[in-house]
């Protein structure tokens, strides 16, 4: 069984250009999360998905940054005019369901975004 | 022992000794909770979760205590190994909302 894939994993970027992430969940999951980590801190919350909904997306900035998971293909987290603050990993997970407690979720490998 | 580095709280222990990572969580609505693994460069690794109608549940070499009255979590380590060393991370889920983690702890285990 093939796990949460992202790509890419390495991503360098000029300010003011534009970063997409992907993820594809793991089989049979309709749940993505996107998470942001910076060096030596922890994950923070960015956006819920569900197929072709967004659930939850109180933790991305209100600026640059959206995010889909469209019916078909992977989830995508677009970052435009990046700048340098956007350099960091992003996670992305993913869940079967919502709602039920005892709901895990698997974390990719992360895309590391660098922006020069 | 545990210090407080520039980021991330790091605790050092002995190959073979019983490691115990803590955690207190914020919401006291929180009603399951996972303990993740993360190794440099990688992403975050299920180590083990545990409800709140349970206060203790064991895997292998691994066991998470969890106590609602001071909203704290456990993470015990049995006969810690040189590939246990990583940050450890908790983080808690509100009847399916969003996970939210804890800062992490660094742990680094000695020859």
């Amino acid at each position: 069984n093939a796990g949460v894939m992202q790509n890419p994993r390495h991503l360098v970027r000029r300010r003011g250009q534009e970063a997409r992430l992907r993820c594809s969940p793991m089989k049979g999951h309709s749940h993505v999360y996107w998470y942001r980590q910076l060096p030596e801190e922890g994950l923070k919350f960015m956006v819920y998905l569900q197929k072709e909904n967004i659930i939850d997306e109180s933790g991305m900035p209100k600026e640059r940054f959206s995010a889909e998971f469209p019916k078909e293909g992977p989830s995508i987290l677009r970052i435009q005019q990046v700048v340098r603050g956007d350099s960091a990993a992003y996670f992305c997970a993913s869940s079967p369901k919502q709602g039920a407690s005892g709901n895990t979720i698997y974390f990719g490998e992360g895309s590391w975004l660098t922006v020069v | 022992g545990e210090s407080v580095g520039l980021h991330l709280p790091t605790l050092s222990v002995q190959e073979g000794d019983n490691s115990i990572i803590n955690c207190a969580y914020s919401n006291s609505a929180s009603d399951y909770f996972i303990w993740y693994k993360q190794e440099s460069g990688k992403g975050p690794q299920f180590i083990i979760d545990i409800r709140s109608n349970m206060d203790k549940r064991q895997g292998q070499r691994v066991t998470v205590l969890l106590n609602k009255t001071v909203k704290h979590l456990s993470l015990q380590i049995a006969a810690t190994q040189p590939g246990d060393s990583a940050v450890y991370f908790c983080a808690e889920n509100n009847y399916g909302q969003n996970f939210v983690f804890g800062p992490g702890t660094r742990l680094s285990v000695l020859p």
